[in-house]
């Protein structure tokens, strides 16, 4: 078990660029969520998949973002036309999908536009 | 309407001693589950310990216990014996039956005193 792995782990980035992101889950989790935590606050929840299906999308998430979870293993999140505003910590977490079952997070990627 | 919250911004406390981490809860759901997470400095979110609703007797794990008064809508986090290491900001999560997020409050910023 190696853990939830995020890359980068950080991204500095200037105002209308893209990003992507990646994150690999623990591998026999099925389940892959994407939060984003800005400063101060609990992390908020983005988008789900289990296996390959995306199951459920927060309206945080804009028209901007994008995620994929092309072969049910790792994923990628990517912002496009990136904004100030965008500026966060990007976590990343995996479960085996049960009711009882924690999320088991990653180190997250800190991006920072200017 | 706030699902979680955590009324205690920071707390400090002496090495050794017990500590209490307050969280109140809001769902009409009758089945949830609550965890309770710690992020350290580094950023990475790790998992403490479960409880679920329809438990019998309150969660422990290990030093962790979380003091669960269903009436309420409490779950509290009981840290006995303090140690340095466990100065990090604590997350209190929620998740409702037939729902995938996790929602998080606020946070709580336990320092602990040497």
């Amino acid at each position: 078990d190696t853990g939830v792995s995020q890359n980068p782990r950080h991204k500095i980035t200037k105002r209308g660029q893209n990003v992507t992101f990646r994150c690999d889950p623990i591998s026999e989790h099925n389940r892959l969520y994407w939060y984003r935590q800005t400063l101060g606050q609990g992390p908020e929840f983005l988008t789900y998949f289990q296996n390959e299906a995306q199951l459920e999308k927060s309206r945080l998430l804009s028209d901007r973002f994008s995620a994929e979870r092309p072969k049910g293993s790792f994923s990628t999140l990517e912002i496009q036309r990136t904004e100030q505003g965008d500026s966060a910590m990007y976590l990343c977490a995996s479960s085996l999908g049960l009711s009882y079952s924690p999320l088991h997070f990653g180190n997250g990627t800190r991006l920072t536009v200017t | 309407a706030q699902k979680i919250t955590q009324t205690q911004p920071g707390m400090f406390v002496q090495e050794k001693e017990a500590v209490t981490l307050d969280c109140t809860y809001d769902t009409s759901d009758p089945s949830y589950g609550l965890f309770w997470y710690k992020q350290p400095s580094s950023g990475e979110m790790i998992f403490l310990i479960y409880q679920g609703s329809y438990d019998q007797q309150n969660a422990t794990e290990g030093r962790y216990s979380l003091n669960f008064q269903k009436a309420r809508k409490s779950a509290n986090l009981v840290i006995s014996a303090s140690q340095l290491g466990d100065s990090a900001m604590y997350f209190c999560a929620m998740r409702e039956s037939g729902n995938e997020k996790l929602t998080f409050g606020t946070g709580t910023r336990l320092t602990i005193i040497p």
